[in-house]
């Protein structure tokens, strides 16, 4: 059971216009999402996150935002530049916050080619 | 220069061979994980540890093996019984009860 959904496999975009990426989960008991960026043959880097008691968080040029009523997340880079060119994921912390660190469930993830 | 190495970058074998990937971490983070990325699917998680001599098999740990002998250092068996063993492997870490995992560069394995 695939509990978090990136449904676009790719998503091309003109450098300078806003890149959207979405991620849809089915756990309501979802609290925190993650985003990471992972170029080829490199390991994931963290891009930023969002708690389920906000619904926007804000860093640079990367926005995420989250409407818990329809389970849905997305990724906003504005404005897009080629060097974000590569695979992002979406993920969630599984179980409850507590003394012991949590597992993460990742979407299958969306390639976002940014064109010069 | 703290961070978490991952060795070697890539690794071929034999089917029915056993092979050893390496991580070892230089932040003091106390969890470490194991996944596989495949084309076109997200990471899956391998097995995972919260402290030294501890571990837990996560979604797809058929197939594969553990230790954690030491703080630093987890290194994930690939045996021979694993049916599908190609693939790029990553090893993360967390730092107490964060959230956020950091990546090694990953292993790419390919059995032939």
């Amino acid at each position: 059971d695939q509990q978090v959904k990136q449904n676009s496999p790719s998503l091309s975009v003109q450098e300078g216009r806003i890149s959207i990426l979405n991620c849809d989960y089915t756990n309501s008991m979802f609290d925190y999402f993650l985003w990471y960026k992972k170029y080829p043959a490199e390991g994931p880097t963290f891009l930023i996150s969002i708690s389920s008691i906000k619904d926007k968080n804000e860093d640079g040029r990367f926005t995420v935002f989250l409407n818990k009523s329809a389970k849905h997340l997305s990724l906003h880079i504005v404005p897009s530049q080629p060097g974000d060119s590569a695979v992002y994921f979406c993920a969630a912390p599984r179980g409850v916050s507590s003394g012991s660190a949590r597992q993460l469930t990742f979407g299958s993830g969306t390639q976002l080619t940014v064109l010069p | 220069d703290g961070g978490i190495t991952q060795s070697p970058k890539y690794l071929f074998r034999k089917e029915g061979q056993n092979v050893t990937l390496s991580c070892e971490q230089n932040l003091n983070h106390d969890a470490m994980y194991w996944y596989r990325q495949d084309p076109g699917q997200g990471l899956r998680l391998i097995y995972y540890s919260q402290i030294v001599n501890d571990f837990q098999k996560g979604d797809i740990a058929e197939g594969y093996s553990v230790s954690r002998e030491k703080k630093e250092s987890f290194p994930l068996t690939v045996t021979s019984a694993q049916k599908n063993p190609t693939a790029f492997y990553l090893c993360a870490t967390t730092q107490g009860r964060g959230l956020e995992q950091y990546f090694g560069p990953g292993t790419r394995l390919t059995v032939t």
